[in-house]
């Protein structure tokens, strides 16, 4: 079946852009989370969904970043004026509740010039 | 959170069994202890996770030591596919924990 797909793949943006990645989980799952993976590091949590609301957003580094999930399926992590700090490659998972293993997608590789 | 140490880097011939070691001595009674691992420029994937008693499926075995400071990812025949950054981490399934915290893993190097 599907599995977790993220889109763009890759993208490029100037320095103090505003750039949107989205994310479609698989179907049916209720949990969506968030994660930041820099270059030779494990990913970081950055925010947890069940459902429509974000019960958790505590790994969200400051208020440029944002993200919403209205319908309960796709997100959507939105990041303002964009930093060089913030090139990285960003994934999204999924699960059918909060402590079941996670589903990941493949990211976005975000790269601020 | 309870904290993992893994070595940074393994080394295995094709079709051989590969023993990936995982010391977690903080662990507490409710957390389990669960695996993934991230290929190359892929997301992570799930392997394998337990409690106590050992676990096995189609991917790995976990083994758990009896006091549970210590576990042990084991791939019977390493193939080529198997080389990839392998993650310990330990979970706590019940009340809010629910987020994965990586650490840097074990890069697992398969020769031919």
């Amino acid at each position: 079946g599907a599995g977790v797909s993220q889109t763009p793949s890759n993208k490029v943006t100037e320095k103090g852009k505003y750039v949107e990645l989205r994310c479609d989980p698989i179907s049916g799952h209720t949990a969506l989370y968030w994660y930041r993976q820099s270059l030779g590091q494990g990913p970081e949590f950055l925010i947890y969904f069940q459902g429509t609301g974000a019960a958790d957003d505590s790994g969200l580094p400051n208020d440029r970043f944002f993200a919403v999930r209205p319908e309960g399926s796709v997100s959507t992590l939105k990041i303002q004026r964009t930093e060089r700090g913030d090139s990285a490659v960003y994934l999204c998972a999924s699960s059918t509740g909060r402590n079941y293993e996670q589903y990941f997608g493949p990211g976005t590789r975000l790269t601020v010039t | 959170d309870a904290k993992t140490t893994q070595p940074n880097s393994m080394e295995s011939n094709e079709e051989e069994p590969v023993h990936l070691p995982c010391n977690h001595s903080t662990i507490s009674g409710t957390d389990y202890i669960h695996w993934y691992r991230q290929l190359p420029s892929q997301g992570p994937e799930y392997v394998i996770h337990g409690l106590t008693s050992n676990v096995n499926n189609r991917m790995a075995s976990l083994a758990i030591a009896e006091d549970r400071k210590s576990s042990t990812l084991i791939l019977h025949r390493a193939t080529l596919r198997d080389a990839a950054v392998y993650y310990c981490i330990l979970f706590y399934s019940g009340g809010s924990n629910y987020k994965l915290t990586f650490g840097k893993g074990t890069l697992l190097t398969v020769n031919p």
